[in-house]
């Protein structure tokens, strides 16, 4: 599986949209994007995934460029609630493939 | 979302005994399961891919005899950690699989964790 690259850590205030990026240079034509965010001593919650297309729900939205050598998470309106450890992913679809291998994710804290 | 549930979320144990962990999927049903482990300040590790079934398909470096994984149903799989030891301790996560579902891809939804003491 391609591997992503992340911030460690970013700091955004309450209120404001966080924009959180991801390098996935390696990624193959049949790779998904996956955000995953773990809050402290849970297990982690999905957030969104896409493949080439922005997606947008009820969390965040995501943005893939035309290349999809890079994506970026955005919550549009942080809240205390959003501060967690934030994983980007990349792992292709499908039975076998849905493997999902974690680096260190960005550490997200959303201050007052 | 789907939700995925583990029980128990606590257990302390003694060294030497066994312990098992449950995993189930409420609203859908998983072919596929996965355990994680997690160490203070470190990221999720996989352990192992359960299919049900079958024989789960371990990770490198991760003994089969001491994690013993059955996923005997759609909605069920279950972890024993057998002659646990205080380096056995760490939060241990499972998740399932929800299938693809008319345009909607397959995703993975993650239980809340279970954190294991052994002393």
């Amino acid at each position: 599986d391609a591997k992503t690259t992340q911030p460690p850590s970013m700091d955004c205030a309450e209120g404001r949209a966080a924009n959180l990026p991801c390098n996935h240079s390696t990624i193959s034509g049949n790779e998904y994007v996956y955000w995953y965010r773990q809050i402290h001593s849970q297990g982690p919650q999905y957030i969104i995934h896409g493949l080439k297309n922005n997606e947008t729900n009820e969390m965040a939205s995501l943005i893939i460029t035309e290349d999809r050598k890079s994506s970026t998470l955005i919550l549009p309106h942080a809240t205390l609630r959003d501060t967690a450890v934030y994983y980007c992913i990349v792992s292709p679809r499908g039975a076998a493939g849905n493997k999902l291998t974690f680096g260190g994710g960005t550490r997200v804290l959303v201050k007052p | 979302g789907a939700v995925v549930s583990q029980h128990p979320s606590r257990v302390i144990c003694k060294s030497g005994t066994s312990v098992k962990i449950e995993c189930r999927s409420l609203d859908f049903q998983a072919t596929t399961m996965f355990w994680y482990r997690q160490f203070p300040k470190q990221s999720l590790m996989l352990m192992a891919t359960s299919n049900e079934g079958s024989k789960a398909t371990y990770e490198q470096g991760v003994e089969k005899d001491k994690f013993l994984i059955n996923h005997a149903s759609l909605t069920l799989s279950t972890l024993t950690v057998t002659s646990a030891h205080p380096e056995d301790s760490s939060f241990y996560i499972c998740s399932a699989r929800d299938p693809p579902r008319g345009h909607r891809t397959d995703t993975q939804y993650f239980g809340p964790g279970t954190r294991l003491t052994v002393l």
